[in-house]
């Protein structure tokens, strides 16, 4: 079966950098996103990855290696505003999006 | 950027009554939209992927005589839950993949509708 597995939920700090884990296991591999969500609100795109390796994007970086089914977002200099879900999502042979129960992030002054 | 708008984006409605979502892509086409319900603390389960100008295919565990489908054009879905009952109220997200992507199959969200049955 296909399988996306990220904590449940993490504390961090304000200013401080927080390492969210996703590995997963899908039939077939067509890139893997990470998305923000605000409670009630809809996800919003953070970032896309389909090579190994990391891309940066401002405060957020995220990482992959394919042969490991593993990724991560790398939040820097955690801001109050970051406090919300991340959910990890891969997109099978067949173009179809396979989420994460999502990350909750819980950032303190 | 591409800007998917939902409507309504709230709505409470009396049990037994019909609900319709339209999720419309603004400033992009859509050869295919998704349909999600997301329950509280928990991830987005898809419900339904539709394609314009034919039938939606359903996620298994979804009825589809209860969650109408219609794509009607490249820019319009709509969901309509029909005979809505308490446990049908959710968030109900709809994402829409643009025809042309460049090589990124990204998925755009719109903002939601919360549904609550009473």
């Amino acid at each position: 079966g296909q399988n996306i597995d990220q904590p449940t939920e993490m504390t961090a700090t304000e200013g401080a950098i927080v390492q969210i884990n996703c590995t997963y296991q899908t039939s077939g591999f067509n890139g893997l996103f990470w998305y923000q969500q605000h409670a009630g609100e809809a996800p919003t795109f953070l970032s896309y990855n389909v090579l190994d390796g990391l891309e940066e994007k401002g405060r957020f970086s995220s990482f992959l290696s394919r042969s490991k089914g593993y990724s991560y977002l790398l939040l820097k200099e955690l801001q109050m505003k970051d406090s919300a879900s991340y959910l990890c999502a891969v997109m099978d042979s067949n173009y179809q999006l396979i989420w994460g129960a999502g990350t909750k992030l819980i950032i303190k002054p | 950027g591409a800007v998917v708008s939902q409507h309504p984006s709230r709505v409470i409605c009396k049990s037994g009554t019909s609900v319709k979502i339209e999720c419309r892509s603004l400033d992009f086409q859509a050869t295919t939209m998704f349909w999600y319900r997301q329950f509280p603390k928990k991830s987005l389960m898809l419900m339904a992927t539709s394609n314009e100008g034919s039938k939606a295919t359903y996620e298994q565990g979804v009825e589809k005589d209860k969650f109408l489908i219609n794509h009607a054009s490249l820019t319009l879905s709509t969901l309509t839950v029909t005979s809505a009952h308490p446990e049908d109220s959710s968030f109900y997200i709809c994402s829409a993949r643009p025809l042309v992507t460049g090589g990124l199959e990204e998925q755009f969200f719109g903002p939601g509708t919360r549904l609550t049955v009473l």
